[in-house]
């Protein structure tokens, strides 16, 4: 099976500037998530969807980060106005349900450079 | 909250010995999920081995086991007849029964001597 797709890998952006992420989970899995990686850092959770319905952004920076599924496939999540220390991997995983007890599937990760 | 530490930010070994990672988790559940992700430069996380808390015995995959501890929260890696592609950064990872949020720790950097 094909698997969780995202783009760009790599991206350098001035601050202030905005930026936006695209992730394209593993067909027929309703959970997606984003987690962002801090260089030296394990990944932390930004934000967690099931199908198109948000089931937590605790974490999630909501004056600048924003994330959308629309029809509970692929996804976006957006950083606007990016600063020095959104510099990060963001990483994009799916599974196959809230009831799966197995980790999940990542993807390769998109790296972010705030200058 | 769960927390996850893993004290050794960086190991090296010699190809062919074994090697141990640490990690130590802070929950007050009693019944979660324990996960070893592998991370290679391509950056794609790799899950190596994973336990579940109620089941005492260590969870083992070929070259790989781990050594849960429950009363000690203490759930360790031991990797058998290091291999060159073993290289990575390996992280520990915390899962509640009731959620899908992973708690990762910061992190250990194996390097594979030759």
């Amino acid at each position: 099976e094909a698997g969780v797709a995202q783009s760009p890998r790599y991206k350098i952006i001035e601050k202030r500037q905005s930026v936006a992420f695209w992730c394209n989970p593993i067909s027929g899995h309703a959970t997606l998530y984003w987690y962002q990686q801090i260089l030296g850092q394990g990944p932390k959770l930004l934000i967690q969807f099931q199908n198109n319905g948000v089931v937590d952004d605790s974490q999630l920076p909501k004056d600048r980060f924003s994330a959308e599924r629309l029809k509970g496939v692929d996804s976006t999540l957006k950083i606007q106005p990016a600063k020095l220390e959104d510099s990060a991997v963001y990483l994009c995983a799916s599974s196959q349900g809230l009831s799966t007890s197995y980790g999940y599937t990542f993807g390769s990760g998109t790296r972010l450079t705030v200058v | 909250a769960q927390t996850v530490t893993q004290s050794q930010p960086e190991m090296s070994v010699q190809e062919a010995e074994t090697v141990t990672l640490s990690c130590t988790y802070d929950t007050s559940e009693s019944d979660y999920y324990l996960f070893w992700y592998k991370q290679p430069p391509s950056r794609q996380m790799i899950l190596v081995i994973r336990q579940e808390a109620y089941k005492q015995q260590n969870a083992t995959e070929n070259r790989f086991s781990v050594n849960f501890q429950k009363a000690a929260k203490s759930f360790s890696l031991k990797i058998s007849d290091s291999q060159l592609g073993d290289a990575a950064m390996y992280f520990c990872a915390y899962r509640s029964k009731g959620a899908q949020k992973l708690v990762f720790g910061q992190g250990t950097r194996l390097t594979i001597n030759p």
